[in-house]
């Protein structure tokens, strides 16, 4: 059974630029969770998205926003990209949604480096 | 504000020599108290589901205990492959936020 895959691993952008992550969940699950990961801050909650909504939202600013298609794959943007963004971005998918679980099975990330 | 504390930060332990990682929690309403393992250059890899004070799970050499306020992650006899950093996470009556999990604690097992 394929896992979650995180599309691009590994990516350089500059100041002001945007970036869009993909993910494709395990097949079967519907929730599509994004965290964000630093040295500093650990792992925070951004959105998770169940059966195309999205269900809750983490305290980050407007720049970050997401999507989730009718197939469940998912994708996150970033605009106007700033230093502090440079984090890895995770990706976790479930069966249902995560408020009812916690039992997230993550992809290896998208290492993003802002310049 | 919902918030998990873990500790240590970082442990160096021998190759068999048991010890407990410690993860305390302010989280309103908790429905549930998750442990993962990362590796490197990984995603979070789950391990166990706590609900309720005094339930206890176990996988190979690691147990998770839960109290009203914290829980412990008890390593018995490990081995360098047991290597990683440890999540824990808190999961809210709301669900509004999704899981707020801990710093980690970096665990290195040595041969």
């Amino acid at each position: 059974k394929a896992g979650v895959t995180q599309t691009p691993r590994y990516l350089i952008k500059t100041r002001g630029q945007q970036v869009t992550l993909s993910c494709s969940p395990i097949s079967g699950h519907r929730s599509v969770s994004w965290y964000q990961q630093t040295p500093g801050q650990g792992l925070q909650f951004l959105f998770e998205y169940f059966s195309e909504t999205q269900r809750n939202k983490g305290n980050f600013p407007g720049r970050f926003s997401g999507r989730q298609f009718s197939n469940s794959r998912s994708e996150m943007n970033v605009s106007t990209l700033e230093l502090g963004d440079s984090a890895l971005y995770l990706c976790a998918s479930s069966l249902g949604s995560s408020a009812n679980t916690g039992e997230l099975f993550f992809g290896e990330g998208s290492r993003l480096t802002v310049l | 504000e919902d918030q998990v504390t873990q500790s240590p930060e970082a442990l160096r332990l021998q190759e068999g020599e048991s010890s407990s990682l410690n993860c305390s929690y302010t989280v309103s309403g908790l429905r549930g108290l998750f442990w993962y393992r990362q590796d490197p250059g990984k995603g979070p890899e789950f391990l166990f589901t706590l609900y309720s004070a005094g339930e206890e799970k176990e996988k190979e050499r690691l147990k998770a205990t839960l109290t009203k306020k914290e829980s412990f992650l008890h390593i018995t006899a490990p081995k360098p492959e047991d290597s990683a950093t440890y999540l824990c996470a808190g999961h809210s009556g709301g669900g509004a936020d999704g899981l707020t999990f801990g710093k980690g604690t970096h665990l290195i097992i040595q041969p």
